[in-house]
């Protein structure tokens, strides 16, 4: 168990649609990642939050969004759904901020997204 | 741009026996950091080892260890008297820094097969 919990571990939902990912980082850990993995693209960063502000965007489509809130946990938003968007959703944590040299992410459980 | 090249879809190994997982890199930054993680059929990722840029020795852990090669830019990992447990998919990775944040790219990953 890496300490960092997603919920809800499997959501089925429709094109069109919108859903919430919710994830809570280990304790301690100010930084909150966000990655989707799927078959034909494999693992692909999406957004970093540190304690709150966002540091760094990956390819995240301009129908998701996200946000840290006060408390640390992190919601993943997903917008306008459509079919190539069932994925694995990972959220990740780190103590930092991570640096140059990088710094361990502790992953989520995920939550498994299908749309049909 | 930065990149993680992992060319063994799948391995075999019987218990027991030392099984090696290739991966390389490509960066121009001085200071990265390289990181395997183990995804079982479960779907969890499992973070394995970390491997910093300016660290002389080869990183290990317990029954992995990570044979850091710089001039080649491969971070192979190595697993020392395989289990039945260790079948799993196999991703190498490497921090991507921006100044503000930091992201993990990912390999497209290994497939290791430990038969008895």
């Amino acid at each position: 168990d890496s300490g960092v919990t997603q919920t809800p571990k499997h959501l089925i939902t429709a094109t069109g649609q919108r859903v919430t990912l919710r994830c809570s980082p280990r304790s301690g850990d100010l930084s909150v990642y966000w990655y989707q993995q799927s078959l034909d693209q494999g693992l692909q960063f999406l957004i970093q939050y540190y304690n709150g502000e966002e540091r760094a965007k990956g390819n995240i489509l301009e129908r998701f969004s996200a946000q840290q809130f006060p408390d640390l946990h992190s919601e993943l938003n997903l917008s306008s759904l459509e079919l190539g968007d069932s994925a694995l959703y990972f959220c990740a944590s780190s103590e930092l901020a991570g640096g140059p040299l990088g710094e361990t992410q502790y992953f989520g459980p995920g939550t498994r997204l299908l749309v049909l | 741009a930065q990149k993680i090249t992992q060319t063994q879809p799948g391995m075999f190994v019987q218990e027991k026996e030392a099984v090696t997982l290739d991966c390389t890199y490509d960066t121009s930054d001085p200071s990265y950091g390289l990181f395997w993680y183990k995804q079982p059929s479960s779907g969890e990722m499992i973070f394995l080892i970390y491997q910093g840029s300016y660290d002389q020795q080869n990183a290990t852990e317990g029954r992995y260890s990570l044979n850091f090669q710089k001039a080649r830019k491969s971070a192979n990992l190595v697993i020392s008297a395989s289990q039945l447990g260790d079948s799993a998919m196999y991703f190498c990775a490497m921090s991507l820094f921006n100044q503000a944040g930091t992201a993990l790219i990912f390999g497209k990953g290994t497939t290791l097969s430990v038969s008895s």
